[in-house]
């Protein structure tokens, strides 16, 4: 139980471009999900909390009109970084809090190179 | 906790040896803590969780120790095997932040034959 997908798994985009980054948590509702940037040999940054109907608070320094969070229903938040640049190449990587529970489970990782 | 962004703390176990990692973290009073395993180009993996209201905590070859006078966390993991090779994360769960945790930098475990 307890199984978060991301997909796509790797994206590669050109400069300028957008890409989407889909989160879902299979076999449970997840009323908060998080979203995270990973950089090599570092550890995880915080992004932004997404709750199922609201809009996303977002962490110091990150940019919410680039960083786009939608969070539709309880099994689906959507991560789209518009007009993307080589420094927004990084790991992209949700995770998931089931109602009424504390612990996150995490998606696979999207790693996103911006050529 | 210990800052994000600095360079990887890397711990050396031959296979065969128990691993002590260890995290100290910065609120007194986080009552949620968990361990994270993460392998190369994956997300993290749930290990091992504890509450504030215990000491202790055994799993199937590791073990949590919480020290809540000095807030230091560690993960023992007993007889490393290779597939035991990833980075460990500590993480503590803040309060009144719906649900939010802070992680730690992390520490690299290398198994060697």
């Amino acid at each position: 139980g307890a199984v978060v997908s991301q997909h796509p798994s790797r994206v590669i985009c050109k400069s300028g471009t957008s890409v989407k980054i889909e989160c879902r948590s299979l076999d449970f509702q997840a009323t908060t999900m998080f979203w995270y940037r990973q950089f090599p040999k570092q550890s995880l940054m915080l992004m932004a909390t997404s709750n199922e109907g609201s809009k996303a608070t977002y962490e110091q320094g990150v940019e919410k009109d680039k960083f786009l969070i939608n969070h539709a229903s309880l099994t689906l938040s959507t991560l789209t970084v518009t007009s993307a640049h080589p420094e927004d190449s990084s790991f992209y990587i949700c995770s998931a809090r089931p109602h009424t529970r504390n612990e996150q489970f995490f998606g696979p990782g999207t790693r996103l190179t911006v050529l | 906790g210990e800052s994000v962004g600095l360079h990887l703390p890397t711990l050396s176990v031959q296979e065969g040896d128990n691993s002590i990692i260890n995290c100290a973290y910065s609120n007194s009073a986080s009552d949620y803590f968990i361990w994270y395993k993460q392998e190369s180009g994956k997300g993290p993996q749930f290990i091992i969780d504890i509450r504030s209201n215990m000491d202790k905590r055994q799993g199937q070859r590791v073990t949590v120790l919480l020290n809540k006078t000095v807030k230091h966390l560690s993960l023992q993991i007993a007889a490393t095997q290779p597939g035991d090779s990833a980075v460990y994360f500590c993480a503590e769960l803040l309060t009144d932040s719906w649900g939010k945790f802070q992680f730690g930098a992390g520490t690299q475990v290398v198994v060697t034959p």
